[in-house]
């Protein structure tokens, strides 16, 4: 099946510092990308959708400039946390959808910000 | 943000008894979609529904589309320990073609 390598698994800042994560689609070309964030027993909350090459939309309430969302290629998606802040520690998760219009999703990135 | 609910947000079983859950949408839905999330995992996708009172089977799992189209259900028979996990029902939400996702159900197996 469809791979997407989300980059890095964990990470640990701190507060003030960015942090960027990366979403690839490994073997599909991945039109549309998207950005979630997960809390502990949550559900997903779609963050913002990415296109390649055109700007991310964003969902209501996510801050855009915040969370930087680029998508240079149809195989790269990146999510930078900017000047991150406690609150913002959560587990960030990516997914990319090609031709077949399947969802598919990367591993997460757990973001603890001190 | 935009959530479809699910009930119930919880679910304990003994190992071999049955699981359902239930997803419900105020709106007409193009298709649905059910993912499973292991603890400490990422979602995987486990089907999509798109008629109008479509029932698929994969092994212990049933899954239904309500005749209206706002409603879904992922039923499984004789639970295992391998089926604990998060299960989501998704639904598209809007011209974006975004996947917006349930409030999940857990199940928790006992063995």
């Amino acid at each position: 099946g469809a791979v997407v390598s989300q980059h890095p698994s964990w990470v640990i800042c701190k507060s003030g510092t960015s942090v960027k994560i990366e979403c690839r689609s490994l073997d599909f070309q991945a039109t549309t990308m998207f950005w979630y964030r997960q809390f502990p027993k949550k559900s997903l909350m779609l963050m913002a959708t990415s296109n390649e090459g055109s700007k991310a939309t964003y969902e209501q309430g996510v801050e855009k400039d915040k969370f930087l969302i680029n998508h240079a290629s149809l195989t790269l998606s990146t999510l930078t946390v900017t000047s991150a802040h406690p609150e913002d520690s959560s587990f960030y998760i990516c997914s990319a959808r090609g031709a077949t219009k399947k969802l598919f999703f990367g591993s997460g990135t757990q973001l603890s910000v001190l | 943000g935009q959530q479809v609910m699910q009930i119930p947000q919880y679910q304990h079983v003994q190992e071999g008894e049955d699981f359902t859950t239930y997803c419900n949408s105020s709106t007409t839905l193009s298709n649905i979609q059910w993912y499973k999330q292991r603890p400490g995992g990422h979602p995987v996708f486990l089907i999509q529904l798109v008629k109008s009172g479509e029932v698929k089977k994969q092994k212990r799992l049933t899954f239904q589309f309500g005749e209206a189209k706002k409603n879904s259900s992922l039923h499984i028979t004789a639970t295992q320990t391998t089926d604990v996990g998060t299960y989501f029902c998704a639904e598209p939400g809007g011209a974006t073609n975004k996947l917006i996702f349930g409030t999940g159900t857990l199940l928790a197996v006992q063995p």
